[in-house]
């Protein structure tokens, strides 16, 4: 059974660094892409980037690129999505998922809340 | 970047009742479109890809068409438990943007 566990919710003050993970099993992790996706509260989906666990590629989309950083390790079928430093417009819910051999998310992770404030 | 505006924003209707949801594509995305469906405190679920193929276990009423700027998602008898979110996806060009959604409410 394909599966991507996210880390937990998360509470952070402005300027605060942050790493979120992404840990799937049940599919051959370094196969296919991994990617991110921002829900702001009350608001649509974003696409921020993707990642290749394979060869570790990743493309961003222009809205995230130098704000956020995508990587995985491979080792322990884990991809990350971190801030050097956050801030309140930061505060949504991240998912993470996997893009299928229909080249579209098929699996999700749960989300991870995160919510910056001072 | 490629732009999907989907209309309504809101759709008001009846079990029972048909629903015809709107993206539209900036510029021509091919076939490369996908629908999403999602629930209050969910993650998003794939229910469309390339304009027109099911995902696996989605129900024949649902049904996907168009190509190119103009797509359409049919849901041919609304059942209660699809009044939920409907947001439309690219994957033609990096990166794969989504639309703003479609909420589908109970009138």
């Amino acid at each position: 059974e394909v599966q991507l566990v996210q880390s937990g919710a998360e509470v952070k003050k402005p300027g605060e660094s942050l790493k979120i993970s992404c840990k799937g099993s049940g599919y051959s992790f370094t196969s296919y892409w991994i990617g991110w996706v921002r829900q702001m509260p009350g608001k649509g989906l974003e696409w921020m980037g993707i990642i290749y666990p394979g060869g570790s590629e990743t493309r961003y989309s222009p809205s995230f690129q130098g704000q956020v950083t995508i990587s995985a390790d491979k080792s322990i079928t884990t991809a990350y999505l971190q801030w050097s430093s956050l801030k309140a417009s930061d505060t949504a819910m991240y998912y993470c998922a996997r893009q299928g051999s229909s080249g579209f998310f098929d699996f999700w992770g749960r989300g991870a809340l995160v919510t910056v404030s001072s | 970047e490629i732009v999907l505006t989907q209309s309504p924003a809101t759709l008001s209707l009846s079990p029972g009742e048909r629903a015809t949801l709107s993206c539209r594509a900036s510029q021509s995305v091919n076939s490369y479109l996908a629908w999403y469906q999602q629930k209050p405190g969910q993650a998003p679920r794939l229910l469309i890809y390339d304009a027109f193929n099911r995902a696996t276990g989605i129900p024949a009423r649902f049904s996907g068409s168009g190509s190119g700027t103009d797509f359409t998602l049919t849901i041919t008898s609304l059942e209660p438990e699809d009044f939920a979110v409907y947001y439309c996806q690219q994957r033609s060009n990096w990166p794969h943007t989504f639309g703003g959604g479609t909420k589908v409410e109970i009138k």
